[in-house]
């Protein structure tokens, strides 16, 4: 069974700091994983969308990795600003015909003015 | 502005009453969720639907049910609530698995169970 693990549960930076989210998996099975941040009372918000075939997708101040053989993605945030304060969790979609994304608990990030 | 649109957002209801959670899409996604969101457990999806006409179960789908009679719209309904369904309520919905499937969620609907 895929489970997803991203530690730590928590990280709290000064304002400026570049810094890395990490999200493991157990199974390399896997069509493409996400990461989505999630702000307080809210729904979650998609960032990036790796595909099993990519290593990595950038989008602005945001890069993530996929190390699919080692079970392992992270989320590299530079520049860190007081606005990237939020939850972020990562999902995979396992193989195996399954409409179903399984997702990690999430590392609520605040970033200190 | 496109999206997804959950209704009601929050809602305090009985133990043993019936109640249908509301979702909307206007993105012609295939594939609609719900999800559960829980402290400590994270999210847990409860049905899907990868086209309209279709259903299927989750990890925690008893209490639940759904249906989709078009490509819009996915109802999660309680038939008879209990307290362990308190929890706060995601749509969401992709295009589906051979078409790059972002997942777009709504807002939540936060449903308080006494």
């Amino acid at each position: 069974k895929q489970e997803v693990t991203q530690i730590p549960a928590a990280l709290s930076v000064p304002e400026g700091e570049n810094l890395v989210l990490n999200c493991s998996f157990t199974d390399s099975a896997i069509y493409n994983l996400q990461w989505f941040r999630q702000d307080p009372g809210k729904g979650l918000t998609s960032l990036l969308l790796i595909q099993s075939s990519q290593r990595e997708q950038t989008s602005g101040r945001l890069n993530a990795s996929l190390d699919k053989s080692s079970g392992r993605s992270t989320l590299y945030i530079a520049a860190s600003q007081p606005g990237d304060s939020a939850t972020y969790l990562c999902a995979v979609r396992p193989q195996g015909g399954s409409e179903k994304l399984v997702f990690g608990k999430g590392t609520k990030l605040t970033v200190n003015p | 502005i496109a999206g997804i649109t959950q209704a009601p957002t929050s809602q305090i209801l009985a133990a043993g009453r019936r109640m249908t959670l509301r979702c909307t899409q206007d993105m012609r996604h295939n594939a609609m969720y719900w999800y559960r969101q829980d402290l400590g457990l994270g999210l847990r999806l409860i049905h899907y639907s990868n086209t309209a006409g279709t259903t299927g179960k989750g990890e925690v789908p008893d209490g639940y049910s759904v249906s989709r009679a078009n490509t819009d719209d996915f109802p999660l309904t309680l038939a008879s609530a209990v307290p362990s369904q308190t929890s706060v309520y995601f749509c969401a919905s992709s295009a589906g698995l051979h078409k790059g499937e972002k997942l777009f969620f709504g807002s939540g609907t936060q449903l308080s169970v006494l």
